[in-house]
């Protein structure tokens, strides 16, 4: 299995460009979950999607966030434009109600200049 | 009150020492805990579930008091590879939430 894969690893990126973070589950879980994760902040969950539809979206920060999942292997996280202040490491993670706990991608580390 | 207290640390323990953390919580309805370690640079993987009845696996213990809402989690003979945030997280319906961590730090 090999896991949450999220692309890229690492973005940089001026103020004002369209950011795009991809993820892909591990087959066979039906929850998919985008965090945001800062120093002064912690962990935020952003958006999460059952079954390719999204559930709650109450932790996106503002318009300029979207999250679309197409098929059950395929997310993205778009920012548009993106601001400085949206530097922070972005995780994606799965799961299962057959599954203890969530899997955790390795994360995109952004950084806007 | 937050959703999720947890002290931020740094715990700084000498190699052998026992070491415990906190982390209350605030909504009654939450139905399952969850105790992550995070290393630095690192994504969150799941440390171990917590239970009523309190659950080992071996060095780490965690306890659950659902009377006083908050879950703990316990290391004996703190090893330097412990070294790490541990994160507590609450999942009820429909909403999980993560604490921002405990930094441990283990001295040689």
């Amino acid at each position: 299995d090999a896991g949450v894969i999220q692309s890229p690893r690492h973005e940089v990126t001026e103020m004002g460009q369209e950011v795009t973070l991809r993820c892909k589950p591990i087959s066979g879980h039906d929850y998919l979950f985008w965090y945001r994760q800062t120093m002064m902040r912690g962990l935020e969950l952003l958006i999460y999607f059952n079954n390719n539809v999204p559930i709650d979206d109450s932790g996106m920060p503002e318009d300029r966030f979207s999250a679309k999942m197409p098929n059950a292997s395929f997310s993205t996280l778009k920012i548009q434009p993106s601001e400085p202040r949206d530097s922070a490491v972005y995780f994606c993670a799965s799961s299962n109600r057959l599954v203890i706990g969530y899997t955790f991608g390795s994360g995109t580390r952004l950084t806007v200049v | 009150r937050k959703e999720v207290e947890q002290d931020p640390g740094p715990f700084n323990v000498p190699e052998g020492a026992t070491v415990a953390f906190n982390c209350t919580y605030s909504n009654s309805a939450s139905q399952s805990f969850f105790w992550y370690r995070q290393d630095c640079r690192k994504e969150p993987k799941l440390l171990m579930s917590v239970y009523s009845s309190g659950n080992e696996d071996g060095r780490f213990t965690a306890q659950l008091n659902r009377a006083s809402q908050y879950i703990s989690l316990l290391i004996r003979d703190s090893k330097l590879s412990d070294s790490a945030t541990y994160l507590c997280v609450f999942r009820g319906y429909q909403k999980v939430t993560f604490g921002t961590g405990t930094k441990l730090q283990v001295i040689p």
